[in-house]
């Protein structure tokens, strides 16, 4: 059981928009922990693709974008592409588990 | 560039112990802790605890903290993750990764470890 809460699973046409949510309680995103997103392509490494709530890292496209609000956190991706599909995780920390890292359990997009 | 890359894949019998390592290169290893998470088969990130690379002090997930032992050879810009007594539900893919300002980047590419008599 993981400690945030995704979909397991969102779909998208190419080119549309889609949105992954990150539910959290007051003891994580509540707290104003990071959030952070990671995309993990099959049989690889998870990448960040999102820190600090809403930043990029260089040579992530601007069709990545995050937010956050409360105790949930979201990332959205516009203009979809078939690289596209991948598992996203969002990470952040937990102070009623002294500051450990905490995943949601991923959410698979699937590019239609 | 910023790299991390990890040893290869072992395979294990119940009640061994296994010891992954993670190369550290592109950027000062003391400066940063490395942190060890794994991914069991189809399942999400477990946290197992960090490292400092700059004094060495180990931070264990609770869930871990008896059977896991973090290492580092700063001459070798290497850190160590072992675990003991491994039993079949320890099979998974272990990876570590670098503690950018609470943001971790990079990942090694991963050490897949199988427990099984």
């Amino acid at each position: 059981q993981s400690v945030l809460t995704q979909p397991p699973s969102v779909s998208g046409a190419p080119g549309q928009r889609v949105t992954i949510s990150c539910t959290g309680s007051s003891s994580n995103i509540g707290a104003g922990y990071d959030v952070n997103w990671y995309q993990q392509l099959p049989g690889t490494a998870p990448k960040l693709v999102i820190y600090g709530d809403t930043h990029r890292p260089s040579g992530v496209p601007d069709r990545f974008s995050g937010s956050k609000s409360g105790t949930s956190a979201s990332l959205a991706i516009t203009g979809l592409q078939a690289e596209d599909e991948a598992d996203y995780y969002c990470q952040s920390q937990d102070s009623s588990l002294s500051g450990e890292v905490v995943f949601g359990g991923g959410t698979k997009l699937t590019v239609l | 560039q910023v790299q991390l890359v990890q040893s290869g894949a072992e395979v294990k019998k119940p009640g061994a112990s296994v010891k992954v390592s993670c190369k550290a290169s592109g950027y000062t290893f003391t400066s940063y802790p490395i942190y060890w998470l794994r991914q069991a088969p189809g399942q999400g990130f477990e946290y197992l605890g960090w490292l400092s690379a700059g004094n060495g002090a180990p931070i264990f997930s609770q869930r871990f903290q008896d059977r896991v032992t973090f290492t580092k050879d700063t001459s070798a810009n290497t850190a160590y993750m072992e675990l003991t007594s491994l039993r079949s539900e320890d099979t998974a893919v272990y990876y570590c990764a670098r503690n950018n300002w609470n943001r971790l980047d990079p990942w090694g590419q991963g050490t897949l470890v199988t427990v099984s008599s």
